[in-house]
């Protein structure tokens, strides 16, 4: 088990492209979180999955953001029309479930918005 | 909902001292609590964490953490920091048994002074 992977690790674009990020959680995991992190801050909520049901997107997250879990295996993070605003870390995590809530954290990808 | 409140955005203590990272949690169920650390450039790993049971968890590293429910509090404990220590903490709850969705404190930065 090499744990949760995420790619790219890094992503430059130009204000107004699309990006998207791809999570690979551990494999008997069926939860999985996204979040975002900027400098000093904790990580922010974004949304999570149930196997491939997404349960709760932040009411925070503008429409551009669009995340799924087809198979309900590797996620994916899409951001159409990137801002600047949208510069940071963005986090992936999984977990079992049930009473074993904890999540486990991949090494993130850092967003940058130029 | 849940949320987490970490009281000193920065802590710094000579090697040797005791640390007290202080957590305070708002749940309007039993909560799941977690401690979270962040190194430099580096993924979230967990510390410990609070489910059912045993108020006092001892984690990795030495670290241990008290669920007080009275006074909703969480806080992270070290007998005698080490110069290892030093990275960002975060303090985390979920609404327990319920097993939804981790929210994550602001955080706080230990500097560890020789």
């Amino acid at each position: 088990d090499t744990g949760v992977s995420q790619n790219p690790r890094h992503k430059i674009t130009k204000r107004g492209q699309n990006v998207t990020f791809r999570c690979d959680p551990i494999s008997e995991h069926n939860r999985l979180y996204w979040y975002r992190q900027t400098l000093g801050q904790g990580p922010e909520f974004l949304t999570y999955f149930q196997n491939e049901a997404q349960l709760e997107k932040s009411r925070l997250l503008s429409d551009r953001f669009s995340a799924e879990r087809p198979k309900g295996s590797f996620s994916t993070l899409e951001i159409q029309r990137t801002e600047q605003g949208d510069s940071a870390m963005y986090l992936c995590a999984s977990s079992l479930g049930g009473t074993q809530t904890e999540a486990f954290f991949g090494q993130g990808t850092r967003l940058t918005v130029v | 909902a849940q949320s987490v409140t970490q009281l000193g955005s920065h802590v710094s203590v000579s090697e040797g001292a005791l640390v007290l990272l202080r957590c305070n949690y708002s749940s309007s169920v039993p909560p799941y609590l977690f401690w979270y650390v962040q190194y430099p450039n580096q993924g979230l790993q967990l510390l410990l964490k609070y489910t059912t049971g045993a108020t006092l968890v001892k984690g990795i590293n030495g670290f241990e953490a008290e669920f007080k429910k009275s006074e909703t509090s969480f806080h992270l404990t070290k007998p005698s920091a080490h110069m290892s220590d030093a990275a960002e903490y975060f303090c985390a709850v979920s609404a327990g048994s319920s097993a939804s969705k981790i929210i994550f404190g602001s955080g706080t930065r230990l500097s560890i002074r020789p």
